[in-house]
């Protein structure tokens, strides 16, 4: 059974900190996604990485697929009020997989 | 452009109860379809997942149901809710054909059984 690990689950921090999340998996995925999700809506795409060790930029948010494409990071500079939310990893083969989320707060 | 509409968007059911949630898509053609449930700290777990009419995949053993009467109609059902059927309900779509197409999601449906 394919699973993807995220972490933290949750962080809390003030703004304009920078932050790192996890998605980890024993599995190889062909490429993997991030989302997310405000209360009482459906996730939204950020970003889809494909090839091993890609980075990609979207703003103050950088992306990163492992080497191995088994792992993932989200790496957020300069936090503010408005990342707030649960970011959740996709991991896509023949199925979609996705980690538990983390929930983060960014307090003003 | 493309657009999802998931219905209703609360629902509060007795346990026993029939149960039908309806999502829609508009503005694409042959997509592939998707129910979701989101418990809290459970992440998103797939339900069933179609690729045509009447074509269903069921990824979990459950009470529900899930039918594809037309090509942008997917519907979840049951006939007797649990308590355990409580969640947040996510209708989704993607683009047939490439592996890397992201998931189009509904705003979903927080359904209570009491």
């Amino acid at each position: 059974t394919q699973l993807l690990e995220q972490s933290p689950q949750f962080l809390s921090i003030q703004e304009g900190e920078n932050l790192t999340v996890y998605c980890n998996s024993s599995s190889v995925f062909s490429s993997l996604q991030w989302y997310r999700q405000e209360p009482g809506e459906g996730p939204v795409l950020l970003v889809t990485v494909v090839t091993g060790g890609e980075v990609k930029k979207l703003k103050r948010l950088t992306f990163q697929f492992g080497d191995a494409r088994k792992d993932s990071s989200l790496h957020i500079t300069a936090a503010q009020p408005g990342d707030t939310g649960l970011y959740l990893c996709a991991g896509r083969d023949d199925k979609i997989i996705f980690g538990k989320g983390t929930r983060l707060h960014i307090l003003p | 452009s493309q657009t999802i509409h998931q219905w209703p968007a609360t629902l509060v059911q007795p346990v026993g109860s029939p149960l039908s949630l309806e999502c829609t898509v508009e503005g694409t053609s042959n997509p592939n379809l998707y129910w979701y449930r989101q418990a809290a700290g459970r992440g998103l777990q797939l339900l069933f997942y179609s690729v045509g009419i009447g074509q269903i995949s069921s990824e979990v053993p459950q009470n529900l149901s899930a039918s594809r009467p037309q090509d942008r109609q997917f519907i979840l059902s049951s006939k007797k809710l649990l308590l355990s059927d409580s969640g947040f309900y996510l209708c989704a779509w993607s683009s047939t054909g490439t592996g890397v197409s992201p998931l189009h999601f509904g705003n979903g449906t927080r359904l209570t059984v009491t």
